[in-house]
């Protein structure tokens, strides 16, 4: 079944703490891409990933990181996590730049 | 920089109505738009999209769309909702001056009422 996978699903944790969130796709799509979603704002793109070992920032990507080591997986990283950034994360891959299949979300909760 | 407003947070309408979620941009370069919709607990799933061509974009599950330049507008239409419509509903740009980057509108929540 083709599918944009994301671990964990839910996460709590405390401010400082290293945490990665993981995304992996079996499309062999080109393009990923991570989202935060917030109450009254929509989705805002964090970061995209054209190919392997690129990647470029969106319009909120402080505070976060990505590696694209294999062309399947895109994890974020959050080095030191604040309350900030307590939202509802989505990874979403693309094989072109006009469609996005998105992952199930990650709920991240921040103390 | 691109923008996209979504200017009704709600949109109630009765089932057998057609339905409207309205969608304004601002771009600097050519847009590419797309709506999604999001269910309950789940990631967004793409509806449709206009790239070029002809202005009335057809999609899934009967929505279509209308590209209008002048008025910088891609309204999301359906002749005739039905309850399982009900959701939350999202319009995104890409400027191609801009390269990969998308931006998404604030959503819309669509209840359709039987």
């Amino acid at each position: 079944e083709a599918q944009v996978t994301q671990n964990p699903r839910y996460l709590i944790t405390v401010t400082g703490k290293k945490l990665t969130v993981t995304c992996s796709q079996n499309m062999n799509h080109e393009y990923m891409s991570w989202y935060r979603q917030d109450p009254g704002l929509g989705l805002r793109q964090i970061y995209y990933s054209m190919n392997v070992e690129v990647t470029d920032k969106g319009d909120v990507p402080e505070g976060y990181k990505v590696s694209r080591k294999e062309k399947r997986n895109f994890p974020l990283i959050l080095e030191s996590p604040s309350p900030n950034q307590t939202s509802l994360y989505f990874c979403a891959s693309g094989r072109d730049l006009y469609e996005q299949y998105f992952g199930p979300g990650t709920r991240l909760t921040v103390t | 920089a691109q923008s996209v407003a979504q200017p009704e947070d709600q949109v109630n309408v009765a089932e057998g109505n057609p339905l409207t979620v309205k969608c304004t941009y601002s771009v600097s370069g050519n847009p590419y738009l797309f709506w999604y919709v999001q269910y309950p607990n789940r990631g967004l799933q793409f509806l449709l999209k206009y790239i070029t061509g002809d202005n009335l974009v057809k999609g899934s599950y009967g929505f279509e769309a209308e590209f209008n330049k002048s008025q910088t507008s891609f309204h999301l239409k359906k002749p005739s909702a039905l309850v399982s419509d009900s959701a939350l509903y999202f319009c995104a740009v890409r400027d191609d001056n801009y390269g990969q980057n998308f931006v998404f509108g604030p959503g819309t929540r669509l209840s359709v009422l039987p």
